[in-house]
């Protein structure tokens, strides 16, 4: 079975602080892994994707994800945050064949001025 | 706009009307999905097409009736619904169904509201 768990549902922060927003998964075979953003009003965007390679994985807006096999684990970190990064966050997963992802319940990031 | 286009934005319809949800891209992707989004519960997959065929349905009621005419537009078409189908409705699309690393696609969703 897979199953995709966002620790913390709500995580206000400081603007210009350091944020994490953690993700854990569950799996028995290999997974694909991805961050999306959902700004007020608006769909998900892709901010990041793990495939293979390097566990360090840098996507838009300067947020960052590290895969770590180990703690079946896909945090997301942003070194300073801004206003504009208060939104909603999912982290999904995928298997390496079909097409069908597996979504966390979001983490809402309010960025506090 | 990010490519895949939901209309309408926002629909309010009683529970005797009869509605459709239209979602429309020009990426030249090969599968298209419906996603309902309720407040504090994970995204639920609804239906997904590929290459114009329906290849799953998540034991969604038939109150929700799916369409996908080309692989450019996919419907959902919306017939006796209840107060608890009031929800966010995602459309998304993807390069290739058969490949788990191509991400998604979204639609800017139809907030639908069931009175």
């Amino acid at each position: 079975a897979q199953s995709v768990t966002q620790l913390d549902s709500q995580v206000p922060v400081f603007e210009e602080a350091p944020v994490e927003l953690r993700c854990n998964y569950s799996s028995s075979v290999s997974v694909y892994l991805f961050w999306y953003v959902q700004y007020p009003n608006q769909g998900l965007q892709l901010l990041l994707k793990y495939l293979s390679g390097s566990t360090l994985v840098k996507g838009i807006n300067g947020f960052e994800a590290e895969f770590n096999k180990s703690q079946t684990s896909f945090h997301l970190r942003k070194p300073s945050v801004h206003i504009s990064d208060t939104a909603e966050y999912f982290c999904a997963v995928s298997y390496l064949t079909g097409n069908q992802f597996y979504f966390g319940t979001g983490t809402s990031l309010t960025v506090i001025p | 706009e990010t490519g895949v286009t939901q209309t309408p934005r926002h629909l309010v319809m009683g529970m005797t009307n009869k509605k459709s949800l239209k979602c429309e891209q020009h990426l030249g992707h090969n599968a298209m999905y419906w996603y309902k989004q309720s407040a504090k519960k994970p995204l639920e997959l609804m239906f997904v097409y590929n290459f114009k065929e329906q290849t799953e349905n998540n034991s969604v009621p038939s109150r929700f009736s799916p369409e996908c005419p080309n692989s450019s537009h996919l419907f959902l078409h919306l017939h006796t619904l209840q107060p608890e189908d009031s929800a966010l409705y995602l459309c998304a699309s993807s390069e290739d169904p058969g490949q788990g690393n191509y991400g998604y696609t979204f639609g800017s969703g139809t907030r639908l509201t069931v009175v």
